[in-house]
């Protein structure tokens, strides 16, 4: 059964720094793309980024409201995959979400973990 | 970047009645559309991709359909289970967008 956790959200003040792991089991995960998307209380999805494979040299694409700010990692010996997040705004306050990538779309979504930005 | 907008905003019908939920993107994204279904505390769920492909373990009810600008999801049928938001989502240019959600409730 495929699977995916996110962990690590919490409260932040502005201009500090987190970092989220999502926990795959069930699937490839060192072939799979990853996908972060997050979503702000009562809207819509927002993409984040998203990491490919060692086969893809690990290639990152980011949304341009994160970009120079958030970092996505992985270590496939762990089936885990990381945002790293810097400068954080109060508008970064969300639920983020993990998913792997089949096909080209974010086809598997872990539950979420809330991170909220607030001083 | 590419907008998707959703239409309508909010959809009202009863159980056993059809959905027809719209998206229509800001350029031609030929048939590199997914469809989402969203409940209220729960992740989203894949549905449809490229347009018309069902994921699997989709009930035959949800069919989706479109190509280029403007794209349709059906449920041809709606059950209990299937009052939630629906997304559309597009991968033919980076980065990937998402439009604002259909409400489809009772």
């Amino acid at each position: 059964e495929v699977q995916v956790v996110e962990s690590g959200g919490g409260l932040v003040q502005p201009g500090g720094s987190l970092k989220l792991s999502c926990a795959a089991s069930g699937f490839t995960f060192s072939g799979s793309a990853m996908h972060w998307v997050r979503q702000a209380s009562g809207k819509g999805l927002e993409w984040v980024g998203r990491i490919r494979s060692k086969a893809n040299s690990y290639a990152t694409a980011y949304a341009a409201s994160v970009n120079g700010r958030f970092t996505i990692s992985r270590d496939d010996s762990k089936n885990t995959a990381y945002l790293q997040m810097n400068s954080l705004k109060t508008e970064d306050t969300a639920v983020y979400y993990c998913a792997r990538q089949q096909g080209d779309y974010p086809d598997y979504w872990g539950q979420g973990t809330l991170v909220t930005v607030s001083s | 970047e590419i907008v998707l907008t959703q239409s309508p905003a909010t959809l009202s019908l009863s159980p056993g009645e059809r959905a027809t939920l719209s998206c229509r993107a800001s350029q031609s994204i030929s048939n590199y559309l997914a469809w989402y279904q969203q409940k209220p505390g729960q992740a989203p769920r894949l549905l449809i991709y490229d347009a018309s492909n069902r994921a699997t373990g989709i009930p035959a009810r949800f069919s989706g359909s479109g190509s280029g600008t403007d794209f349709t999801l059906t449920i041809s049928s709606l059950e209990p289970e299937d009052f939630a938001v629906y997304y559309c989502q597009q991968r033919s240019n980076w980065p990937l967008t998402f439009g604002g959600g259909t409400k489809v409730e009772i």
